[in-house]
């Protein structure tokens, strides 16, 4: 079974630029999960979508952040513009539903805002 | 501001030594996880504990729930070079995720 999928690897920006990460799921989990990562810290739930509805982003800096999942599979987490403060590991992670406790994370997208 | 403490931060033994990483809270969770992140990885679950007071193994590693379901700690008995990584806890409230920050753990050949 293929794990989380995300791209790019490695991104690096100026700040004031804008970028956008993406992730594909685990095949048939309805619940997908962006994670922020700061050097130091353990990860820091930004959004999570059931299928293609938000259940939550109360964490998310929704003035330059902005998450979607159009059809309820793959995502795309988005930045703009950036700020210095902005760089971290982004991982996304995927459960079979909402109700369920394994989450299975992907390898993430490290960027450094310069 | 994380709401689960880990000590300790860093941790470097010897291969064959045990060790043991806290995680601590003042809040109560239903449950609590223990992962373990390589670089340039995602974190990959290692364990659940429901029941306060529960203790889990597996293989080399012992995990506790403390009674009050607040605290945890892994223990690992006689390391190797493969447990080197990240250890990071994470309480679960309604089936969401509170990180700690994590234990580097480094096992010297």
């Amino acid at each position: 079974e293929a794990g989380v999928a995300q791209s790019p690897r490695y991104k690096i920006i100026e700040k004031r630029q804008s970028v956008a990460f993406w992730c594909n799921p685990i095949s048939g989990h309805a619940t997908l999960y962006w994670y922020q990562q700061i050097l130091g810290q353990g990860p820091k739930l930004l959004i999570q979508f059931q299928n293609n509805g938000v259940v939550d982003d109360s964490q998310l800096p929704k003035d330059r952040f902005s998450a979607e999942r159009l059809k309820g599979v793959d995502s795309t987490l988005k930045i703009q513009p950036a700020k210095l403060e902005d760089s971290a590991v982004y991982l996304c992670a995927s459960s079979a539903n909402s109700n369920s406790y394994e989450q299975y994370f992907g390898p993430g997208t490290r960027l450094t805002v310069t | 501001t994380q709401l689960l403490e880990q000590s300790p931060q860093f941790l470097s033994i010897q291969e064959g030594e045990n060790l043991t990483v806290y995680c601590n809270s003042s809040s109560v969770f239903s449950s609590l996880q223990w992962y373990r992140q390589e670089p340039g990885e995602g974190p990959v679950l290692l364990v659940t504990v429901v029941t306060g007071g529960e203790v889990k193994k597996l293989k080399r590693l012992t995990f506790q729930f403390g009674d009050a379901r607040k605290d945890s700690s892994l223990h690992i008995t006689a390391a190797q070079p493969g447990d080197t990584g990240l250890y990071l806890c994470a309480g679960v409230t309604d089936y969401k995720l509170s990180f700690g920050a994590g234990t580097t753990v480094t096992v010297r050949a």
